[in-house]
């Protein structure tokens, strides 16, 4: 069975600094992987996907994500974080053969002005 | 596109009444619809995947008698919280995979807040 884990459950970051969110998965086979933010009382937001190719993958609102095959890592990043970004980021990892997704516990983003 | 909708976005009731959330896909078909449940400052917990003209299938340790699901249509599915009680208090979110989609992608509903007074 996957299993995901986000090891922050806070991060707090200056508004323009640098982001990186972890994310780890355990699966037997590279599966896909998925970030989602959600604001407070909403529903989730899409923010990128991997189901294969390209490791380094562009999603919206300025995001990336590199998928690491030996590290079963698939880290979040943003190069200057916007005030409007402070959110919780779900991590989530999908079996190729399924229909579940199985979502991390969530990182909550604060972001200092 | 892929739009997911829920109605309503908030229902507050008396214990022991029924509710019934709204899951629809806006402008697709979906033959999948996963009902999750999130609690406070936690993740989404998957309740269970429903298909369109069959029976959902629960997750384990999900009441099927309390949390009923119905799929009637490729675009609509409900869930009844039956007998609510204060500890079904949560927030209720859904999501739809399209009809032919190849890949395990998810489109999701804005979430819909329970409270059982």
């Amino acid at each position: 069975a996957q299993s995901v884990t986000q090891p922050d459950i806070h991060i707090t970051v200056s508004e323009g600094a640098s982001l990186e969110l972890r994310c780890n998965y355990s699966y037997g086979a590279t599966p896909y992987l998925f970030w989602y933010v959600q604001s407070p009382g909403q529903g989730l937001q899409l923010l990128l996907k991997y189901f294969s190719g390209d490791t380094l993958v562009q999603g919206i609102k300025g995001f990336e994500a590199e998928f690491k095959r030996s590290q079963s890592s698939f880290n979040l990043r943003k190069p200057s974080v916007h005030w409007s970004d402070a959110a919780e980021y779900f991590c989530a990892v999908g079996a190729r053969s399924g229909n579940k997704l199985v979502f991390g516990a969530g990182t909550i983003l604060r972001v200092k002005s | 596109g892929a739009v997911v909708s829920q109605h309503p976005s908030w229902v507050i009731c008396k214990s022991g009444t029924s509710v019934k959330i709204e899951c629809r896909s806006l402008d697709f078909q979906a033959t999948t619809m996963f009902w999750y449940r999130q609690f406070p400052k936690q993740s989404l917990m998957l309740m269970a995947t429903s298909n369109e003209g069959s029976k959902a299938t629960y997750e384990q340790g999900v009441e099927k008698d309390k949390f009923l699901i119905n799929h009637a249509s490729l675009t609509l599915s409900t869930l009844t919280v039956t007998s609510a009680h204060p500890e079904d208090s949560s927030f209720y979110i859904c999501s739809a995979r399209a009809v032919g989609a190849v890949y395990n992608e998810q489109f999701f509903g804005p979430g819909t807040r329970l409270t059982v007074l």
